[in-house]
């Protein structure tokens, strides 16, 4: 089974920072990684899939980067709705994995 | 436009079983595969499994094998979910999802206690 190490677990960030993710894959997963926002009692959102496409809609401070085993989420200029907690998401084979999750808290 | 609604919320004892539905609407329902995922309160995102629509055929993961069964009725677009020899361990929001590159919509949770 392929596993997923995601950091940090937390951290805090003031409204303008620049906030990265990363996302570490036990084994190669080529490019088949997403990336979702959660915000408190609501099902996850996708933001990028395929390691780096941008989901329609979502605004273009959010980015992502990485192929094999290596995967990073990162925000340009944060802003209040940012607010919320991160998961990424390995679909490259079962069983699909996400990783522990990154809550973002104001700084 | 693309909806995935659910069953509403259940509290079962331990033991019992639950069966949540998950009703698929504005898009073909044969032409993607569906995904449970749960998040116990405070927690992170679990994957379950899946179940291919047109053939039935499931893939559980392997920590639910003998508790998790997924079927589908393909007449009214509706993929089911459901967990038996329930613990409190199992008390979760629970979602289904659509499968395009992992999930792009995602249904909006049911809610189920496990409680004596």
């Amino acid at each position: 089974d392929i596993q997923m190490t995601q950091s940090p677990s937390s951290l805090a960030a003031s409204v303008g920072d620049r906030v990265t993710i990363t996302c570490r894959a036990s084994q190669g997963i080529r490019n088949d990684l997403g990336w979702y926002q959660q915000r408190p009692g609501k099902a996850p959102k996708r933001l990028i899939y395929a390691a780096s496409t941008l989901e329609s809609g979502v605004p273009s401070r959010f980015s992502g980067s990485g192929s094999g085993t290596e995967f990073t989420l990162t925000i340009t200029s944060l802003q209040s709705e940012d607010f919320a907690t991160y998961y990424c998401l390995q679909h490259n084979s079962y069983p699909w994995a996400f990783g522990q999750g990154t809550k973002v808290e104001i700084k | 436009q693309v909806q995935l609604v659910q069953s509403g919320a259940e509290v079962k004892k331990p033991g019992a079983s639950v069966k949540v539905s998950c009703k698929a609407s504005g898009y073909s329902f044969s032409t993607y595969y569906i995904h449970w995922v749960r998040q116990a309160l405070g927690q992170g995102l679990e994957w379950m499994g899946v179940i291919n629509p047109t053939t039935g055929e499931t893939t559980y993961a392997q920590h639910l094998q003998g508790r998790v069964t997924m079927t589908r009725d393909t007449s009214t677009s509706t993929v089911y979910m459901e967990l038996s020899s329930l613990r409190s361990e199992d008390t979760a929001v629970y979602y289904c999802a659509r499968r395009t590159s992992g999930f792009d919509f995602w249904g909006q949770g049911t809610l189920v206690t496990v409680s004596s």
